[in-house]
């Protein structure tokens, strides 16, 4: 089955930093790829999403990009908030299967003022 | 639009009990609903897949019948934790989705179950 592996776990920014996740994923049939933002106790929230026909993403401060032949997609938060501050999960989508989503271990981001 | 709610947000039972949390598509028909779970500072799981009018789709190592679904309506799905126990504390999370190759999910709030 799909796995997804999320690096780093935890990662720790200056306010107005960019910071970076990564992911990757094994099935190649994978074509949706989303991320969330969980804030503690709360359900997790969609903040962009790529599909596996596009390549980069970009909405306002966060872009996410795509490469299927190296099977890793990234999220990029340029000029950070303390508001950002949160963990953040990645997670890919079987095309076959409908809408089943399989999550990446998370990355708890911490924007220090 | 597309919002999920989750019913109880929190519960505490005894050791043994049964416990039924519910999953509602408030303004929208959710073909498919998923349940998660998630412990603390740990990812979602997805414990299992459920299409309306038929049986749940379990994941490797979640027990059918300890977590019982159901999803008998277009609208609603329930999980049963049957007889549960304290390691079945934990954050369970449903999402809907009204299917087509749009993918995305809608996430309920989550239920925090804690059993003593």
């Amino acid at each position: 089955g799909e796995n997804v592996e999320q690096h780093p776990s935890t990662l720790s920014v200056q306010e107005g930093d960019s910071a970076v996740i990564k992911c990757t994923y094994s099935d190649s049939a994978s074509n949706y790829f989303p991320w969330y933002k969980q804030e503690l106790g709360k359900r997790p929230q969609l903040i962009i999403d790529i599909r596996s026909n596009v390549g980069e993403k970009k909405d306002q401060r966060i872009a996410v990009t795509l490469n299927k032949t190296a099977k890793h997609f990234s999220l990029h938060i340029t000029e950070t908030q303390p508001e950002d501050s949160a963990v953040y999960f990645c997670a890919a989508s079987m095309a076959y299967n409908t809408d089943k989503l399989i999550f990446g271990t998370g990355t708890r981001l911490q924007v220090f003022p | 639009g597309a919002v999920v709610s989750q019913h109880p947000s929190w519960v505490i039972c005894k050791s043994g009990t049964s416990v039924k949390i519910e999953c509602r598509s408030l303004d929208f028909q959710a073909t498919t609903m998923f349940w998660y779970r998630q412990f603390p500072k740990q990812s979602l799981m997805l414990m299992a897949t459920s299409n309306e009018g038929s049986k749940a789709t379990y994941e490797q190592g979640v027990e059918k019948d300890k977590f019982l679904i159901n999803h008998a309506s277009l609208t609603l799905s329930t999980l049963t934790v049957t007889s549960a126990h304290p390691e079945d504390s934990s954050f369970y999370i449903c999402s809907a989705s009204s299917g087509g190759a749009n993918n995305e999910q809608f996430f309920g709030p989550g239920t925090r179950l804690t059993v003593l």
